[in-house]
């Protein structure tokens, strides 16, 4: 089954730094990859999704993700945090191992962003 | 607007009890699912749904039960066999190419 794996449970950084958000999937090349966001008590918000057609993806907020094949990894960034980006962020891919196909989605622990004023 | 309810936001239970979580979407999507959301688990999959009258088990459905008999419509049921129900549970709802609408959640709490 495929899975992702998102390192480093809790990022803290000054507002206006760069923020860089780290996800690697597992060995098979997945068809699409997620980020999704959620703020505090609410439910996930889709950032960004990528497919085979570009390997930068622009999503938004001004965030976006590269998708690098020869490190298996999705990693997200933002240029200059802000403080609205406090949150908690997970990468996602599609589990097209199971019976269900590629609808089902597997979650990373995701990442707490805390940006420092 | 379309979009996905929950309801209740928050919801106490005491030992033993069964306890029934809302689902509803206007968005006419054929697919949905739940899932349980524990702080530092990332989201696991309970149920989901593909279309009306037909569900499957996630990765951990013990302890709990759904139904889908309309196309808007999947609560979850959180029975007194699931030994850990105290949870964030989230609802979603998809139509092809993987992109999930979810729902705000409802936190349960078990006293």
């Amino acid at each position: 089954a495929q899975s992702v794996t998102q390192l480093g449970s809790h990022v803290s950084v000054s507002e206006g730094a760069l923020v860089l958000l780290r996800c690697n999937y597992s060995s098979s090349v997945p068809p699409y990859l997620f980020w999704y966001v959620q703020y505090p008590n609410q439910g996930l918000q889709l950032l960004l999704k990528y497919t085979s057609a570009a390997t930068l993806v622009k999503g938004i907020n001004g965030f976006e993700a590269e998708f690098k094949k020869s490190e298996t990894s999705f990693h997200l960034t933002k240029p200059s945090a802000h403080m609205s980006d406090a949150a908690e962020y997970f990468c996602a891919v599609p589990d097209w191992g199971s019976n269900f196909g590629n609808e089902k989605l597997t979650f990373g622990t995701g990442t707490r962003l805390t940006i420092i004023p | 607007d379309g979009g996905i309810t929950q309801s209740p936001k928050y919801l106490f239970r005491k030992e033993g009890q069964n306890v029934t979580l809302s689902c509803e979407q206007n968005l006419n999507h054929d697919a949905m699912y739940w899932y349980r959301q524990d702080p530092g688990q990332g989201l696991r999959l309970i149920y989901y749904s593909q279309i009306v009258n037909d569900f499957q088990k996630g990765d951990i459905a013990e302890g709990y039960s759904v139904s889908r008999e309309k196309k808007e419509s999947f609560p979850l049921t959180v029975t007194s066999a699931q030994k850990n129900p105290t949870a964030f549970y989230l609802c979603a709802s998809s139509i092809r190419a993987n992109v999930l609408t979810f729902g705000a959640g409802s936190r349960l709490t078990v006293l």
